[in-house]
């Protein structure tokens, strides 16, 4: 059984810092890419960040670039969201959602329940 | 940026009727393109991948249509657990990977 649990998330003053994980099991997580989607409170999904399967490229939406890494650790079946200079339009809910391939360009087909970052004084 | 436009914003339905969601693209994306199902207070769930193929698990009567930069998700007969909001995808080409706004639908 596919699954992916995310951690980490928490309430942040603005300008912090916060480490997102993602645990996952049940599937060969070396062999796919991975993502951070994000969803502010009420509104709808907006992509974050992609990491191919051996971490060789990473991909970031503009809005994160240069603030926001993404890595992997292969050997613990583990995603990451180091997130640095966190604004207030950052606050959401973080998915972590598994590619259907190796690169990108497929849908995502899992995700998990997500952790909710809160950035406010 | 691929704009992803999705309409209309909010369909409201009767169990047992047939919705059908539209999804535009602002530049072709071939059917490189996926739709999602998000129900209050859980991720999204992936239905369909490659604009028509459904996913594992799905039931028959969800369909997807289009290519190019016109799509469809069609719900033939909607059922109570139906009721959520429904985002599609583009994934061909990146970064960004760009979601529509969604498409509410909700009991009539």
């Amino acid at each position: 059984e596919f699954q992916l649990l995310e951690s980490g998330g928490g309430l942040v003053q603005p300008g912090g810092s916060l480490r997102l994980s993602c645990a996952t099991s049940g599937f060969t997580f070396n062999t796919y890419a991975m993502n951070w989607v994000r969803q502010a409170p009420g509104e709808g999904l907006e992509w974050v960040s992609l990491i191919t399967s051996s971490g060789g490229a990473t991909y970031y939406a503009d809005s994160v670039k240069g603030r926001f890494t993404i890595s992997r650790d292969n050997s613990k079946n583990t995603l990451y969201l180091q997130m640095n200079s966190l604004r207030a339009d950052d606050t959401a809910i973080y998915y972590c959602a598994k590619d259907g391939g190796p690169y990108g360009y497929n849908a995502f087909d899992y995700w998990g329940q997500g952790t909710l970052v809160t950035v406010s004084s | 940026e691929i704009v992803m436009t999705q309409s209309p914003a909010t369909l409201s339905v009767s169990p047992g009727e047939r919705a059908t969601l539209s999804c535009r693209a602002s530049q072709s994306v071939s059917s490189n393109l996926a739709w999602y199902q998000q129900k209050p207070g859980q991720a999204p769930r992936l239905l369909i991948s490659g604009a028509s193929t459904r996913a594992t698990g799905i039931p028959a009567r969800f369909s997807g249509s289009g290519s190019g930069t016109e799509f469809t998700l069609t719900i033939s007969s909607l059922q109570s657990e139906d009721f959520a909001i429904y985002y599609c995808q583009q994934y061909d080409k990146l970064p960004p990977i760009t979601f529509g706004g969604g498409t509410k639908v909700e009991i009539k």
